[in-house]
């Protein structure tokens, strides 16, 4: 079975700070995990995936993401957070020959950004 | 661009009437899902299907049916809507093979039932 815990279901930064966002996950074989955004009233969409050809994964909007096997995590960074990156944001994780497409998401962490 | 679409963006409906959520998409994906999405709850799956005419029960199904005739349409369906069912609906899709396969989402659907 796999899992996905994100801590923290709220976090707030101030404008210019850097954006950390966390994330663990279990998993019986290599995982491909996912980042996804999801603005208010808005169905989600993909920041980034890690599929090992990196450990280190760039996304869209200047986010990125590392993947470390020995800590089984996949945080989330921004160096410097804007206004627009308030939202709220998804760890997902689907693990290949499971025999299934299906994605296991955490509960979710919601970015506020305080200027 | 790839897009899933979603028939309705708010829904309002009463006790006890069914309710059709319709969701399409133009990418030829095989697989479709529909999740519910509630505060502090994340997102959890109610159905999903990997061919026409085939469906898989997800972890909440209890209340719903699904129906899938053509691959791109995937239609989620709330036989005798309760209060219980408000919530935001979304439709995902997404390819099959060897890979990540990420999925892709519609913009939700927002359902009261009053």
């Amino acid at each position: 079975a796999q899992s996905v815990t994100q801590l923290g279901s709220h976090v707030s930064v101030s404008e210019g700070a850097l954006v950390l966002l966390r994330c663990n996950y279990s998993s019986s074989v290599p995982p491909y995990l996912f980042w996804y955004v999801q603005y208010p009233n808005q169905g989600l969409q993909l920041l980034l995936k890690y599929t090992s050809a990196a450990t280190l994964v760039k996304g869209i909007n200047g986010f990125e993401a590392e993947f470390k096997k020995s800590e089984t995590s996949f945080h989330l960074t921004k160096p410097s957070a804007h206004m627009s990156d308030a939202a709220e944001y998804f760890c997902a994780v689907r693990s290949e020959g499971a025999g299934s497409y299906q994605l296991t998401f955490g509960k979710g962490t919601k970015l506020s950004v305080i200027p | 661009d790839v897009k899933v679409t979603q028939s309705s963006r708010y829904l309002v409906k009463r006790t006890g009437e069914k309710v059709f959520l319709e969701c399409v998409q133009d990418m030829d994906h095989e697989n479709m899902f529909w999740y519910r999405q509630d505060p502090g709850l994340g997102l959890r799956l109610i159905y999903f299907s990997y061919d026409v005419k085939m469906k898989e029960k997800g972890d909440i199904p209890e209340g719903y049916s699904v129906s899938r005739e053509k691959k791109e349409r995937f239609s989620l369906i709330l036989e005798s809507a309760s209060t219980n069912q408000t919530s935001m609906y979304l439709c995902a899709s997404s390819s099959i093979g060897t890979g990540p396969h990420e999925q892709y989402f519609g913009p939700g659907t927002r359902l009261t039932v009053t």
